[in-house]
This record gives structure tokens, sequence and C-alpha cells, in this order.
């Protein structure tokens, strides 16, 4: 079974379209999450951290469910430069010196 | 804001020969990392390092790579004799010792290409 797993896309919407992508995790054990975004051959550079509670940064939001070991991520008014593979990231430790699980990414197009 | 740097951006060898990528971590950063990315696949960690030695690494991390801090700024990553499957994009991360969630801050990456 999979780590941590995603549709791969591609999304391919319109500018200021919502498109919302969805992650699952497999170690009940993972404490810490994070959505980071990825342009084609560049690294990884992080969107934002996911909390329990939900949090939200600008036209992005994310949620995470415990209890379905499911996170999420919106955005809203979509732009051209929200273009790139958007990767979910698990870690079994709130803090600490642990690696970073990554999934393989969901592909977003936003058209003009 | 401060950075992560990487040097090469790209390193062309020939299998059996040794590599070194080479990193500079954000300059208060205490914990780094190694990651890698074959073409068309995820994030694979590879190593991780404090204090002036490995804490973790995964199975891919034989007995062919090691990693060094040889000085207060550098971090690298030695392959010793390349493969062609250890061709990807190897990404050093680091973090610092805030207490705050495991938010790693990566470089942009060498590509390395074995022929």
């Amino acid at each position: 079974r999979k780590e941590v797993e995603q549709d791969p896309g591609p999304f391919n919407v319109p500018e200021g379209a919502t498109v919302a992508f969805n992650c699952t995790y497999s170690n009940s054990a993972s404490q810490s999450f994070f959505w980071y975004r990825q342009d084609c051959r560049k690294e990884p550079k992080l969107l934002m951290s996911v909390y329990s509670s939900g949090n939200e940064d600008g036209r992005f939001t994310a949620q995470l469910n415990r209890a379905s070991q499911y996170i999420s991520l919106l955005i809203r008014d979509s732009k051209l430069s929200d273009s790139a593979t958007y990767l979910c990231v698990v870690n079994t430790l709130l803090t600490g010196n642990t690696p970073l699980v990554f999934g393989k990414g969901t592909r977003l197009s936003v058209i003009a | 804001e401060p950075e992560v740097t990487q040097t090469p951006s790209h390193q062309v060898t020939q299998m059996g020969q040794e590599v070194i990528l080479r990193c500079v971590p954000i300059s208060n950063h205490l914990y780094f990392y190694w990651y890698r990315q074959i073409l068309g696949q995820k994030v694979e960690f590879l190593v991780s390092f404090y204090n002036n030695e490995i804490s973790e690494k995964s199975e891919i991390f034989d007995d062919q790579f090691s990693v060094e801090r040889p000085d207060g700024s550098n971090f690298t990553l030695k392959i010793r004799s390349t493969k062609l499957e250890d061709s990807a994009m190897y990404f050093c991360a680091s973090r610092d010792f805030s207490g705050r969630v495991n938010e790693q801050y990566f470089g942009p990456g060498t590509r390395l290409t074995v022929t």
C-alpha cells in the first residue's frame, strides 16, 4: 500500500475556477502534514503546513481529517501562476529530525 | 530571504565514477537532508544529518553513498561508484531547531546524469 496517495491528474481548469485536491495517507502515526508545490524540474516549495483545525492562506485552504487519514487543498480563484504539481507530504513526528514522505503529486494546469 | 543553495546544477558522469554534490543549507539551520527524485517519480528520502552524524537513512542510501559536513557551511553527498539508476535530481533540504513542525526547505537541486 502506498504511504501517501494522490490523484495524479492532470486537472485542467480555467482561470478563476476553484479546484480541490485530495490526499490519503496510510500511516496512522503521522503527525505533521504539508502541501508543497513543484514546478517542472524545480525543487519542492513549501506551500503550507496543515493543522488539525484547518488553515487558510489567502486563496489556499487546507483541511485535515485524522480519522479518515485524509488531507485536502482548496485553491480559489485560480491564477495561471498556480499551474504546478501539488505534493501532499506527511511526517511521523511533529518535530524532530525525521524524513518527509511525499506523494507523487497532482498536476494542475490553469488555462486562460 | 535565506535559501538553500546547491552546486552544480547539472552533473554528467560516466558509470563507475565518483561524484560529490554540494549544498549550503540555510545558515541557522541545524538539520540537513538529502532527497532524490527520479524523473517522473516521487521525491524519496535518502538521509538525514544532525550534530555531525547521520540520524536516519533509507534503504536507498547504501554503502555507495556518504555524507559529510566538511566545514561550518557545506553539506555534501558523495556517490562512490555511480550506476545508471543513480540518474535523478538530488535535493538538499534543511530545517531549523525552533521546535516548530518539521518544515523543510529545499535547494534547487542537482540533476545527475550517469551515462
